[in-house]
């Protein structure tokens, strides 16, 4: 059955770094688009950002663009969210869900999310 | 920015109903996905390409769609049924996605 994994999330300071990772199984990861999608606290969903499945068509929201940098290890079955600049607003649960083979249309896959918390 | 705009909230009773809109312009031109989120857990899909219900959704679940609006219907609304509602599309372009704010949906 699809997993998706998420790890490295945690406390970091304003202005600081994180990198996280997503790790998939029960399917052909490398045929498929991926995505981040952050949840902050209390509050609805918001789209991070979306690679392909061979990592050449790449796409970040505003709020984070210039900031955050998505990546993909298809021989590992992983995808990476590196967050650089982070700040209190990016406080968050961030998910890591799986798009469909053509494009990131919708996310049928989620993870359970691992949470961000950014704080001084 | 482009936005999805949905009610915040819908109260039923059981055996009711639902009905949770979402309105944007780029609507009748790129197909929207609907997703039911309950506390503490990662949200779901279950509704598709506007109408389509993914396996493992009861039928209870439909939705269509009329102009730069889609609606998504829960008949015989049930308790377990309460939960964040989210639709989800893309802009014009099709490049960027976007979530509306979320229904609360909440079974009385």
């Amino acid at each position: 059955q699809v997993q998706l994994v998420e790890s490295g999330g945690g406390l970091v300071k304003p202005g600081g770094s994180l990198r996280l990772s997503c790790a998939a199984s029960g399917f052909t990861f490398s045929d498929y688009y991926m995505s981040w999608i952050r949840q902050a606290p209390g509050k609805g969903l918001e789209w991070v950002s979306y690679i392909s499945s061979s990592g050449s068509t790449i796409y970040y929201a505003d709020s984070v663009k210039g900031r955050f940098t998505i990546s993909r290890d298809n021989a590992k079955n992983s995808l990476y969210l590196q967050m650089n600049s982070l700040r209190a607003e990016d406080t968050a649960v961030y998910y890591c869900a799986r798009g469909s083979v053509m494009a990131s249309s919708y996310f049928d896959y989620w993870g359970q999310g691992t949470l961000v918390t950014v704080s001084s | 920015s482009y936005e999805l705009t949905q009610p915040p909230s819908v109260s039923v009773s059981p055996g009711q109903t639902a009905r949770i809109t979402c309105s944007a312009d780029a609507l009748p031109k790129q197909y929207a996905y609907w997703y039911q989120q309950k506390p503490g857990q990662a949200p779901v899909l279950v509704i598709y390409k506007d109408s389509e219900r993914p396996s493992g959704i009861p039928e209870r679940f439909s939705a269509s769609s009329s102009g730069t609006t889609v609606t998504l219907t829960i008949s015989g609304v049930q308790a377990e049924d309460e939960a964040d509602y989210y639709c989800q599309s893309a802009d014009s372009s099709g490049t960027y996605v976007v979530f509306g704010g979320g229904t609360k949906l909440t079974v009385l």
